[in-house]
């Protein structure tokens, strides 16, 4: 069974950092793109990153370009997003998804909350 | 980026009853030198993350209800669920990746009338 298991949310001040993790098992993670995806509390989803299989390759929206930086480790199963300069408008559940541009798989998602 | 439009923005349907959701993109999303639109559809039950349902316009995920149905090409789009039953109570997302980023609906709450 896929699972993907997000941590590392919780409330951070503005122009603090955060880093979120995402442990994934039941599907060989070397294999595919993965990308983050969040949602603002009662609004839509909105990507965020992905990153190749091997990290050589890595996309980012516009909007955290520069803030925010998508790594894996193959070795551990493992995915992370490193977000610093922390605004309000970034306060959001944080869903870690298999894929590139097409989710199939997502977790529960972890919430980074953006706020003094 | 390409915007993507959904409409309505919420539907009431009776149980038993079809339901139709509609997405238009601001630009075209479909590929031609394969020939498939680049859009896909998520179901997102209250509380839980979403759940992909469609991809390329019109192509089932393994273990999707076949009331469930996907149409349309280039920017206009349709979800069709066919004889509504209470678990499809959710908020529904259209998806494009023709361009980066890819981009989301607003989404379309549906519920039970």
């Amino acid at each position: 069974e896929v699972q993907l298991v997000g941590s590392g949310g919780g409330l951070v001040q503005p122009g603090g950092s955060l880093r979120l993790s995402c442990a994934a098992s039941g599907f060989s993670f070397s294999s595919y793109w993965m990308s983050w995806v969040r949602q603002a509390p009662g609004k839509g989803l909105e990507w965020v990153a992905n990153i190749k299989q091997d990290g050589s390759e890595k996309n980012y929206v516009d909007s955290v370009k520069g803030r925010f930086t998508i790594s894996r480790d193959n070795a551990k199963n493992s995915l992370s997003l490193q977000i610093t300069s922390l605004r309000a408008e970034d306060t959001a559940i944080y869903y870690c998804t298999r894929g590139r541009w097409t989710q199939d798989f997502w977790g529960q998602g972890t919430l980074v909350t953006v706020s003094s | 980026d390409i915007v993507m439009t959904q409409s309505p923005d919420s539907l009431a349907v009776a149980l038993g009853e079809r339901a139709t959701i509609n997405c238009k993109s601001s630009q075209s999303v479909f590929y031609s030198s394969n020939n498939q639109n680049y859009l896909n559809w998520y179901q997102q039950k209250p509380g839980q993350p979403p759940k992909l349902i469609i991809y390329r316009a019109s192509t089932r995920e393994s273990g999707v209800p076949d009331r469930f149905s996907g149409s349309g090409s280039g920017t206009d789009f349709t979800l069709t669920i066919t004889s509504l039953q209470p678990e499809d109570v959710a908020v529904y997302y259209c998806q494009q990746y023709y361009g980066i980023p890819c981009t989301f609906g607003q989404g379309t709450k549906l519920e039970i009338k």
